[in-house]
């Protein structure tokens, strides 16, 4: 079974830009978390998305946002790039219910923001 | 709010001794605990996981962990560590909800 696809792998923009990260959960998974990993924070909760709907969110500004489509298949997008928004966003799918998932990752999406 | 603290930054050993590291979670709920680890230039992969029953869990490559509840534990062991065990461990804990929350990670460095 192929495992969690990202794409672009690497990516660069400039401030005030906005970006658009995509992501491909292994078949059959309907879950799909988004996180950011940076030296400083860590890894980082975004949101979750089930069956087209966001299910949970963590504590990100409005700029952050995502949509998930009837193939489970997700988009993330973040608005008017900030340089703190240099980070590795990470993808990660899981077969379904909420508290029982275990997560598999993906390969992550390197954004650098000039 | 949920927490997890893994105290050891950064651990250097020498092949063949043994490992542990710590990680403490505050929730005081039903929680599944998870290692993921990320070897150097690679994605996180999942170690191992406890959700319920025996507590003592067993994840691959020869890593184990063990559930304290009482202590709020899930300490990660390898009785002998090789040097393709270099890489970021990270200590996860998932509530009721879907998402989990991470530790700071400890990189492993196993020196030859």
């Amino acid at each position: 079974k192929a495992g969690v696809t990202q794409t672009p792998r690497y990516l660069i923009k400039t401030r005030g830009q906005q970006v658009t990260l995509s992501c491909s959960p292994i078949s059959g998974h309907r879950s799909v978390s988004w996180y950011q990993q940076t030296p400083g924070q860590g890894l980082q909760f975004l949101f979750e998305y089930f069956s087209e709907t966001q299910r949970n969110k963590g504590n990100f500004p409005g700029r952050f946002s995502g949509r998930q489509f009837s193939n489970s298949r997700s988009e993330m997008n973040v608005s008017t790039l900030e340089l703190g928004d240099s980070a590795l966003y990470l993808c990660a799918s899981s077969l379904a219910g909420a508290g029982e998932g275990t997560q598999y990752f993906g390969p992550g999406t390197r954004l650098l923001v000039l | 709010a949920q927490s997890v603290s893994q105290h050891n930054h950064h651990v250097i050993l020498s092949e063949a001794a043994s490992l542990e590291l710590g990680c403490n979670y505050s929730y005081g709920g039903t929680v599944n605990l998870f290692w993921y680890v990320q070897y150097p230039g690679q994605h996180l992969q999942l170690l191992l996981k406890y959700f319920s029953g025996d507590p003592l869990v067993k994840g691959i490559k020869g890593f184990e962990a063990e559930f304290i509840k009482s202590k709020f534990s899930f300490n990660l062991r390898k009785p002998s560590v090789q040097w393709s065990d270099t890489a970021e461990y990270f200590c996860a804990v998932q509530t009721g909800a879907n998402n989990l929350f991470f530790g700071t990670g400890t990189r492993l460095t196993v020196i030859p």
